[in-house]
């Protein structure tokens, strides 16, 4: 049962133009929304999250934007940048701030900056 | 600036045998945690650990699974008797009380043969 979403295993966008990636998902007690990248042989990095009492949320080239009537979130990445090459995870929390709730990720979307 | 770190970074382990990862968390976090990702796979939640106890575990995370905090600073995985399908990229993560932004360590690669 996936709880979270990717359904773009990779998207493929040229440098300098906006990159957005998808992610839907089911559980209506997840609160809290972050995506994380990661390069081959290392950890996923925290990127940007979002809070379900906010919509959108922006920390520079980056911005997060979610729906929760459609249980949709997707990332923006503008201007896409050759070093943004990575597979990206969206990842889902049930317990902002409070509990030691684990997170839920998605599969990952590939993301490939073509020059 | 604070970060996760795993040892090793890659463990080569027999079928059946133990093995033990290693991680120390950052260090005024409270909350720790394993991933794995099997080769291709999304990254599965194992384990969280707080306040010196298991908060919640997964189905992955049965009797052959253990996790302990042996002094301030180390959080260790631990697997009984290793199986193939053990073979994995498992990640250690932290995260301190007031937000759920966990972060991750770098991994350690387990091949089990």
């Amino acid at each position: 049962d996936q709880q979270v979403k990717q359904n773009s295993p990779s998207l493929s966008v040229q440098e300098g133009r906006i990159s957005i990636l998808n992610c839907d998902y089911t559980n209506s007690m997840f609160d809290y929304f972050l995506w994380y990248k990661k390069y081959p042989a290392e950890g996923p990095t925290f990127l940007i999250s979002i809070s379900s009492i906010k919509d959108k949320n922006e920390d520079g080239r980056f911005t997060v934007f979610l729906n929760k009537s459609a249980k949709h979130l997707s990332l923006h990445i503008v201007p896409s940048q050759p070093g943004d090459s990575a597979v990206y995870f969206c990842a889902a929390s049930a317990r902002a701030g409070g509990g030691a709730d684990g997170l839920t990720f998605g599969k990952g979307t590939h993301l490939i900056i073509q020059p | 600036e604070p970060e996760v770190t795993q040892t090793p970074s890659h463990q080569v382990t027999q079928m059946g045998q133990e093995v033990i990862l290693r991680c120390v968390p950052i260090s005024n976090h409270l909350y720790f945690y394993w991933y794995r990702q099997i080769l291709g796979q999304k990254v599965e939640f194992l384990v969280s650990f707080y306040n010196n106890e298991i908060s919640e575990k997964s189905e992955i995370f049965d009797d052959q699974f253990s996790v302990e905090r042996p002094d301030g600073s180390n959080f260790t995985l631990k697997i009984r008797s290793t199986k193939l399908e053990d073979s994995a990229m498992y990640f250690c993560a932290s995260r301190g009380h007031a937000r759920p932004e966990a972060f991750f360590g770098q991994g350690t690669r387990l091949t089990v043969v």
